[in-house]
């Protein structure tokens, strides 16, 4: 079945430390993008990618980096200069047809907690 | 800037009552736009999406949503709600014709649906 897989389910780190999460996608999809969603906040873009080697930043990308060396996978690592780490974590793609009306697909999320 | 007001962060229905949640954006030009909706602790699922052509547009599992220029409106509706309807449900905005997507999120709505 394609979809979108997202590793760890939950994440616990302790402060001052770098943890990455995983993102991976067989849907032959373009666009990747990452999201943090916090209670009665909807969610907010943090980063996103249209091509291999390229990415964008979102609206609140301190704190957050991102690779895109492979088609199918988006990482984020999430470092120690992220002053409110703990959030549920999103991750999605879609095909890049050059338009804003495609389809976003999400996986189910990872959620961090910083200890 | 595009902005996505959804209004009441909670709503509550009786089963097989109708369902209405309520979102407006704020644009100068009208932009696509997406509902989605989440269950707990998974990722979201596009339940329908404007783009464009007839401004009622119907969706899965029931839902339909009509876009009104006028009103800058978006609002999502169901005739009669099932229990298992319970879930977030998030209202997206896309600006047109930007060669790429970005969403930007309502803070959602959560639905609760009693016996």
């Amino acid at each position: 079945d394609g979809g979108i897989t997202q590793s760890p389910k939950y994440l616990f780190r302790k402060e001052g430390q770098n943890v990455t999460l995983s993102c991976e996608q067989n849907l032959n999809h373009d666009a990747m993008y990452w999201y943090r969603q916090d209670p009665g906040q909807g969610l907010r873009l943090i980063y996103y990618s249209q091509i291999v080697n390229d990415f964008q930043k979102g609206d609140i990308a301190e704190g957050y980096s991102v690779s895109r060396e492979k088609k199918e996978s988006f990482p984020l690592t999430v470092t120690s200069a992220q002053k409110n780490p703990t959030a549920f974590y999103l991750c999605a793609s879609s095909i890049d047809t050059g338009t804003s009306t495609d389809t976003q697909y999400f996986g189910p999320g990872t959620r961090l907690t910083v200890l | 800037a595009q902005s996505v007001t959804q209004l009441g962060s909670h709503v509550s229905v009786s089963e097989g009552a109708l369902v209405l949640l309520r979102c407006n954006y704020s644009s100068s030009v009208p932009p696509y736009l997406f509902w989605y909706v989440q269950y707990p602790n998974q990722g979201l699922q596009l339940l329908l999406k404007y783009t464009t052509g007839a401004t009622l547009v119907k969706g899965i599992n029931g839902f339909e949503a009509e876009f009104k220029k006028s009103e800058t409106s978006f609002h999502l509706t169901k005739p009669s709600a099932h229990m298992s309807d319970a879930a977030e449900y998030f209202c997206a905005v896309s600006p047109m014709n930007t060669g790429f997507q970005k969403l930007v999120f309502g803070t959602g709505t959560r639905l609760l649906v009693s016996p």
